[in-house]
């Protein structure tokens, strides 16, 4: 089983529209969570934290349900430049804070 | 502008030659730095800790004699692929872990392209 799952996707949704997509996590000993953003042929790029009371920036909402292991990214009011594909990241904090990521989920904004 | 960089951005190389990768943390020390690989439409996959000063940390199942990393201060580590082949032709990138009041960001390189032919 992988350590991070994701949905690849692709999620082809309208401009202005919300999207949605989840991660799950095997280790539950896993102790930091991210968004990454990754667009083609380039490095990830750290969207947002998630923590544990979930948390906003601007259109994004991040949530984390430790009971089922899986956190969620929502986006609201979708942009053109919000196509690109979204990494979740999961950090163990006793493994040295080694990064597991997901395979990640592509979002495709039309408009 | 980018916290840490890394070059070669692309480098094409012939079967059976070495290739050196740089990644370097630009006005922070970083006493550990991450390399990853990365194939097509896959996840970013962890394949050793560079350690400063010490031996790297590898991954299961990734050849220590095949990527050679050396971090020899405190703003270098490279990652040298040895007899290049084909199947090594991947996406390579390394980033670093900052430790600031707020805890723990990572930050990546630009990434490297290398193309074995």
């Amino acid at each position: 089983r992988k350590e991070v799952e994701q949905d690849p996707g692709p999620f082809n949704v309208p401009e202005g529209a919300t999207v949605a997509f989840n991660c799950t996590y095997s280790n539950s000993a896993s102790q930091s969570f991210f968004w990454y953003r990754q667009d083609c042929r380039k490095e990830p790029k750290l969207l947002m934290s998630v923590y544990s009371s979930g948390n906003e920036d601007g259109r994004f909402t991040a949530q984390l349900n430790r009971a089922s292991q899986y956190i969620s990214l929502l986006i609201r009011d979708s942009k053109l430049s919000d196509s690109a594909t979204y990494l979740c990241v999961v950090s163990d904090r006793s493994n040295d804070y080694k990064l597991s990521f997901g395979a990640g989920t592509t979002v495709t904004v039309r408009a | 502008g980018a916290v840490v960089s890394q070059h070669p951005s692309r480098v094409i190389c012939k079967s059976g030659t070495s290739v050196k990768i740089e990644c370097r943390s630009l006005d922070f020390q970083a006493t550990t730095m991450f390399w990853y690989r990365q194939f097509p439409k896959k996840s970013l996959m962890l394949m050793a800790t560079s350690n400063e000063g010490s031996k790297a940390t590898y991954e299961q199942g990734v050849e220590k004699d095949k990527f050679l990393i050396n971090h020899a201060s405190l703003t270098l580590s490279t990652l040298t692929v040895t007899s290049a082949h084909p199947e090594d032709s991947s996406f390579y990138i390394c980033s670093a872990r900052v430790t600031g009041s707020s805890g723990n960001t990572i930050y990546f390189g630009e990434g490297s392209w290398l193309t074995v032919v």
